[in-house]
């Protein structure tokens, strides 16, 4: 089976902090996304990266960045934590091509107080 | 307009009826739709894919698609309690590689 693992299931943090989320794939998939859900905003694109190297903005992509150096690792980083980052982060990947679901992983719900 | 819109519910439905589940989208460049699965607390899993005109079936589940009206709708048949989560639609867009997905639905099945 797929497995996309993210390293923190629970996260606090204090405002001003770098904020590192990482998240790995075990199946060589070329695609890896990250969303953040909210109550009622659904999940909302921050960034995504279709090979190694490359990065693009998704529909939310300010106070974030990240990076994508080998193919199975995408990280997700806040340069400066703020408490309206605080929300429940998703990676997900999938195959080359999009016709291919997106693998999930298993969240990690970050609160900055 | 958002661009992936769902109704927020929830919807609550008796145990063993059908529960239609309604997405509309605006990109009529949209060539992938995806029906996803959320309960409470836990990762979105996929429930049904569907990329052509028409129904697409699978057990107790039916994604219907219809471009032209750039509507995407999931049945699900023989209603339990365990189907009782939020249910998300998600279009991929092929011109900016994106998934997008909708605010989601809430299922309520009541025993």
């Amino acid at each position: 089976d797929v497995k996309v693992t993210q390293s923190s299931r629970y996260l606090v943090k204090r405002t001003g902090e770098k904020v590192f989320l990482e998240c790995v794939q075990d199946m060589d998939h070329e695609n890896m996304f990250w969303y953040r859900q909210d109550p009622g905003l659904g999940l909302r694109l921050i960034y995504f990266s279709y090979d190694v190297k490359m990065k693009e903005k998704g529909d939310i992509p300010e106070g974030y960045s990240v990076s994508r150096e080998k193919k199975e690792r995408f990280s997700l980083i806040l340069e400066s934590a703020s408490t309206n980052q605080t929300s429940m982060y998703l990676c997900a990947s999938s195959p080359t091509g999009g016709n291919e679901k997106l693998f999930f992983g298993s969240g990690t719900q970050l609160s900055v107080l | 307009q958002k661009e992936v819109e769902q109704n927020s519910g929830p919807l609550s439905v008796p145990e063993g009826a059908i529960a239609s589940l309604n997405c509309t989208y605006s990109d009529r460049g949209s060539q992938s739709f995806f029906w996803y699965r959320q309960y409470s607390g836990k990762s979105p899993e996929l429930i049904m894919s569907i990329y052509s005109n028409g129904d697409k079936e699978d057990g107790r589940f039916t994604a219907q698609l219809n471009k032209a009206s750039q509507y995407v709708s999931l049945l699900i048949r023989d209603s339990q309690p365990s189907d009782s989560a939020t249910y998300l639609c998600a279009v991929f867009h092929s011109g900016t590689y994106k998934y997008i997905f909708g605010t989601g639905t809430r299922l309520k099945v009541l025993a």
